[in-house]
C-alpha cells in the first residue's frame, strides 16, 4: 500500500490554459475527496466521490472545474481557462467505507501566471 | 453553519516548553466529529486524533493530549515537552456525521526552536 498519490506535484501554467490533475487513492478506498488549500488557510472541501458517483460539490467548484472518477479508482480534476485566483494546493484524500480517517496525498501545487 | 476557528496564527516556543493550540468550532449537528491534523513542510496532512461529540473524555497519547469541552465548543491540543520535530502547521477540523465533509480551521503554525 503506497498511500494516496497525486500527479503532477507542481504545475505552472499561464492564465487561460486548461490543466488536469490526477489522484490515485489507496486501493479499495471507495471514497475520494478533493480539497483546495490556499496559502495560510486550511483545506477547503471541493467535491467527493463514492466509487464513480460524484455525490457532492462545493459552491467553490465553479463551472470551470470538473472532476471525474470514471472507474471508481483514480480521479481527475480539470480546471478550464485558469485564472490567477486558482493558484493553490489541490489535495486529494481517500477513505474506505466504514472508516472515519481520510488519508491525504501530497497535493498538486498550481501556479497560474 | 459549520465553522472552525484557530485564532493562533503562529506560535514560537523553545524546545521542551509545553504549548497549547486552541480550536473553537460551530455546528448545528448534534452528532459530529473533531479532528487534529499535522501538516509538516512536506505538505502531506497527517491524522493525529478523532473525537466524537458524545465523548468528552480527555485523551493523552505520549506527549500529546487533547481537551474537548462541549460547553465552550473547544477542542484544544497540548504538546508537552515540545521538540523541534513538532514544528509544523496544525489543523483542527470538524466533520459531518458521515465523515464526508470536513471543515478545517486556518491552521496554527508551530515553530519549536532548539
Amino acid at each position: 500500500d503506497t498511500g494516496v498519490s497525486q500527479d503532477p506535484r507542481h504545475k505552472i501554467t499561464k492564465r487561460g490554459q486548461n490543466v488536469t490533475f490526477r489522484c490515485d487513492p489507496i486501493s479499495e478506498h471507495n471514497r475520494l475527496y478533493w480539497y483546495r488549500q490556499t496559502l495560510g488557510q486550511g483545506p477547503e472541501f471541493l467535491t467527493y466521490f463514492q466509487n464513480e458517483a460524484q455525490l457532492e460539490k462545493s459552491r467553490l467548484l465553479s463551472d470551470r472545474f470538473s472532476a471525474e472518477r470514471p472507474k471508481g479508482s483514480f480521479s481527475t480534476l480539470e480546471i478550464q481557462r485558469t485564472e490567477q485566483g486558482d493558484s493553490a494546493m489541490y489535495l486529494c484524500a481517500s477513505r474506505s467505507q466504514g472508516s472515519y480517517e481520510q488519508y491525504f496525498g501530497p497535493g498538486t501545487r498550481l501556479t497560474v501566471t | 453553519a459549520q465553522k472552525v476557528t484557530q485564532a493562533q496564527t503562529e506560535i514560537s516556543v523553545v524546545e521542551k516548553e509545553d504549548v497549547t493550540l486552541d480550536c473553537v468550532y460551530e455546528t448545528r449537528d448534534t452528532t459530529y466529529y473533531l479532528f487534529w491534523y499535522k501538516q509538516p513542510p512536506s505538505g502531506e496532512l497527517v491524522f493525529l486524533i478523532r473525537r466524537n461529540s458524545f465523548d468528552e473524555q480527555n485523551e493523552i497519547s505520549g506527549r500529546y493530549s487533547w481537551n474537548f469541552q462541549k460547553s465552550t465548543s473547544s477542542f484544544n491540543f497540548t504538546i508537552t515537552a515540545s521538540q523541534v520535530v513538532d514544528s509544523a502547521v496544525y489543523f483542527c477540523a470538524l466533520s459531518d456525521p458521515n465523515f464526508n465533509k470536513f471543515y478545517f480551521g486556518s491552521g496554527t503554525k508551530l515553530n519549536v526552536k532548539p
